[in-house]
C-alpha cells in the first residue's frame, strides 16, 4: 500500500520564524491535504490541493502539490504561539476515497 | 452544530468489557471513516462506509472490532472484550462523495482500558 514519509518529525522554533515541512509518497497521488491537530482535538483541514504544481495559501500558510505528484510541502510564515500542534499531510491516488496519512510533524515554539 | 460529533468524549472501561463508540457525521456526507490514534502517533485507518456499498473493513485490527452505519448516517464502532492495547483515541471523519476526499473530523473518543 501507499506510504507517506513526513519530515521533520518535530520542530522547535522561535516565534516569528518561518516553518517548512514536507511529505513524500511512494506512489502518485491525485489529492494532497494538510491537517493540524491541537491537543485533545480532531485534525482540522488547513489546505487541500488537487493539481500538480498547484500552490495554495490560507493566511500565513502556503502549500504546494509537487509536480511529480509524489510530494507536497507546507510552509508557515511568521509563526505565532497558536501554530503549535501536530501537522499531518494526507493524500490519495485517483479514484481512491481512502486517505493515507503521514506520521505528523510536531511544532513547538520556544519562548 | 454543523460538524462531526462523537460520544462519549472519554470512556474508561475494564479489560474484557465491550464498548460502543458513536459518530454523527455532517449532514449530507455520504462517506464515513473511523481511525485510531495511539498516544503521539499518526492515524490508523480502521473502516470506511460509502453510501449503501459494503464497508471497507480492511483496517480493523481483529475480529473484536466491528462497526455499523444505520440509515446512512450515524455510525457505531464496537470493541468486544477490550484489551489494554485498545487504549487510544478513536476518531471519526466524514466527507461528501466526490469532494476529493476532504475529510472532516470529530473531536474523538479517548478510550482507556484498565
Amino acid at each position: 500500500g501507499q506510504q507517506l514519509n513526513q519530515s521533520p518529525q518535530s520542530m522547535f522554533i522561535q516565534e516569528g520564524e518561518d516553518v517548512s515541512m514536507n511529505c513524500t509518497s511512494s506512489s502518485i497521488f491525485n489529492t494532497w491535504l494538510w491537517y493540524k491537530q491541537d491537543p485533545g482535538e480532531g485534525p482540522v483541514l488547513l489546505i487541500a490541493l488537487y493539481k500538480a504544481g498547484e500552490l495554495t495559501s490560507n493566511g500565513r500558510l502556503t502549500a504546494q502539490f509537487g509536480i511529480t505528484r509524489k510530494d507536497s510541502f507546507l510552509n508557515i510564515s511568521a509563526s505565532i504561539p497558536s501554530d503549535v500542534g501536530i501537522y499531518f499531510c494526507a493524500g490519495s491516488p485517483f479514484g481512491n476515497e481512502k486517505l493515507t496519512f503521514g506520521t505528523g510533524t510536531r511544532l513547538t515554539i520556544i519562548p | 452544530g454543523a460538524g462531526v460529533s462523537q460520544s462519549p468524549s472519554n470512556k474508561v472501561t475494564e479489560k474484557g468489557k465491550d464498548v460502543e463508540l458513536r459518530c454523527d457525521p455532517i449532514s449530507g456526507h455520504t462517506a464515513l471513516y473511523w481511525y485510531r490514534q495511539s498516544l503521539g502517533q499518526g492515524l490508523e485507518f480502521l473502516i470506511y462506509f460509502q453510501g449503501n456499498s459494503a464497508p471497507d473493513k480492511s483496517g480493523l485490527p481483529s475480529d473484536r472490532f466491528s462497526a455499523e452505519r444505520t440509515g446512512g448516517s450515524v455510525s457505531t464502532l464496537t470493541i468486544q472484550r477490550t484489551q489494554q492495547e485498545d487504549s487510544a483515541v478513536y476518531l471519526c471523519a466524514s466527507s461528501f462523495h466526490g469532494s476529493y476526499n476532504e475529510q472532516f473530523f470529530g473531536p474523538g473518543t479517548r478510550l482507556t482500558v484498565l
